[in-house]
């Protein structure tokens, strides 16, 4: 089945830097790759979601130059946290759609990548 | 209009009881409605997922019932085992995006 791999599962930084997150689909090329954000106990929202050689879209109250998204090919995506502060931390998950997946829609999600800012 | 509320926000069943988890929508363009299954510190992984024109799809021991009408939807769990224990969450569909309820955490007793 398809797979999203996400990694660092795990990033402890520094306030004031940033940090990356990359999200891949191993099987399966994503015609839309999102990112969600999760804070504990609670649901996932839905930070932006990209296409493929375009710009993000991202919702309502997420800021755009702080959480960098860049979709540079069909199987990856990055996340950028810029100048990270302790209120950035929390559980961060992509989620890729397989674009051959048809009428499943083809939702598959990265196993997370939990960031703490100290 | 696109918010997805599920209940109840916990459960707890004994082991090979039913589990049910329930969901209502408010946007009539949902037109795909996933199950997830979480476990603490993983992403959320697919269970069992339901267009509007069908009524019921069921996977081994997951059901979806739908009902349109009444833009409700609910997971039931037969024979609910240990494992199971997870978060659960509803979430609906529409031009790709996916909107997701908040969440019931289920404990299943041996």
């Amino acid at each position: 089945g398809a797979v999203v791999s996400q990694h660092p599962s795990r990033v402890i930084c520094k306030s004031g830097t940033s940090v990356k997150i990359e999200c891949r689909s191993l099987d399966f090329q994503a015609t839309t790759m999102f990112w969600y954000r999760q804070f504990p106990k609670q649901s996932l929202m839905l930070m932006a979601t990209s296409n493929e050689g375009s710009k993000a879209t991202y919702e309502q109250g997420v800021e755009k130059d702080k959480f960098l998204i860049n979709h540079a090919s069909l199987t990856l995506s990055t996340l950028t946290v810029t100048s990270a502060h302790p209120e950035d931390s929390s559980f961060y998950i992509c989620s890729a759609r397989d674009r051959g997946a048809g009428k499943d829609y083809g939702y598959t999600f990265g196993s997370g990548t939990r960031l703490t800012v100290v | 209009q696109q918010q997805v509320k599920q209940s109840p926000q916990s459960l707890i069943v004994q082991k090979g009881g039913i589990s049910i988890i329930n969901c209502a929508y408010e946007n009539t363009a949902f037109d795909y409605f996933p199950w997830y299954q979480q476990f603490p510190g993983k992403g959320p992984a697919l269970l069992i997922a339901i267009r509007p024109d069908v009524s019921e799809k069921k996977e081994g021991r997951f059901t979806i019932s739908f009902n349109k009408s009444a833009k409700q939807f609910s997971l039931h769990i037969m024979d609910s085992q240990p494992g199971d224990s997870a978060t659960y969450f509803c979430a609906a569909s529409k031009y790709d995006k996916l909107i997701f309820g908040t969440g019931t955490r289920l404990q299943v007793f041996p």
